[in-house]
């Protein structure tokens, strides 16, 4: 069964660098599309970018220059790298995967709230 | 962006009703639609991929239609299990995009 894991920080402060890690296990990051999501206060969900079998990746265009996807095949493992944060991006964060680069996003770890506030 | 309006905002229904619910896209999508539920304190499920596509374990009672612009997801029977949000995602134009959510709620 494949199982995502998130984990990082759950309070970051404004200006700073917010890093999560997802763990992967039941399967390979070196298959599929490995991908992040975040869901506001409000219930708005946001598709933030994936890291693809190859280890190329894509971004959502609203995140700029601020967002970077890398992994660790070694360790199963991928990250999500997001800077100069502020307030607005206080959310839950989800890692998923999905089989295809089109396709819905199957299996989902259980999310992390990260509060950004001073 | 493609926007994705789903509706209605709310739906208050009784356990055994049958419901629809709709996901509008702000341009063809195709059938590049996928549902998910939601409940409370949990992630996001998988119920139907590319607008019609059962997912393997999803209770038969969920199924999708439509194509280009207008989507729907029917429950037929609901059960008390079902309540919660609804959302959907379109994956034909980058970025993915997700609907604002149908909360199912118990009348």
């Amino acid at each position: 069964e494949v199982q995502l894991q998130e984990s990082g920080p759950s309070l970051v402060k404004p200006s700073q660098t917010l890093s999560l890690t997802c763990s992967v296990t039941g399967d390979s990051i070196t298959s599929g599309y490995w991908n992040w999501i975040r869901k506001f206060p409000g219930n708005k969900l946001e598709y933030m970018g994936y890291i693809s079998y190859s280890g190329s990746t894509y971004y959502n265009p609203s995140l700029k220059s601020r967002i970077s996807i890398t992994r660790d095949t070694s360790k199963n493992q991928y990250y999500l790298q997001l800077n100069s944060v502020t307030t607005e991006d206080t959310a839950t964060y989800y890692c998923a995967r999905s089989d295809d680069y089109d396709g819905g996003f199957a299996y989902w770890g259980q999310g992390t709230l990260v509060t950004v506030s001073a | 962006d493609i926007v994705l309006t789903q509706s209605p905002a709310t739906l208050s229904v009784t356990p055994g009703d049958s419901v629809s619910l709709s996901c509008r896209a702000s341009q063809s999508i195709s059938n590049n639609l996928h549902w998910y539920q939601q409940k409370s304190h949990e992630s996001p499920r998988l119920l139907i991929k590319y607008a019609s596509q059962s997912i393997s374990g999803i209770p038969s009672r969920f199924s999708g239609s439509g194509s280009g612009t207008d989507f729907t997801l029917s429950i037929n029977s609901v059960e008390t299990e079902d309540f919660g949000m609804y959302f959907c995602q379109q994956s034909n134009s980058w970025p993915w995009t997700f609907g604002g959510g149908t909360k199912l709620e118990i009348k």
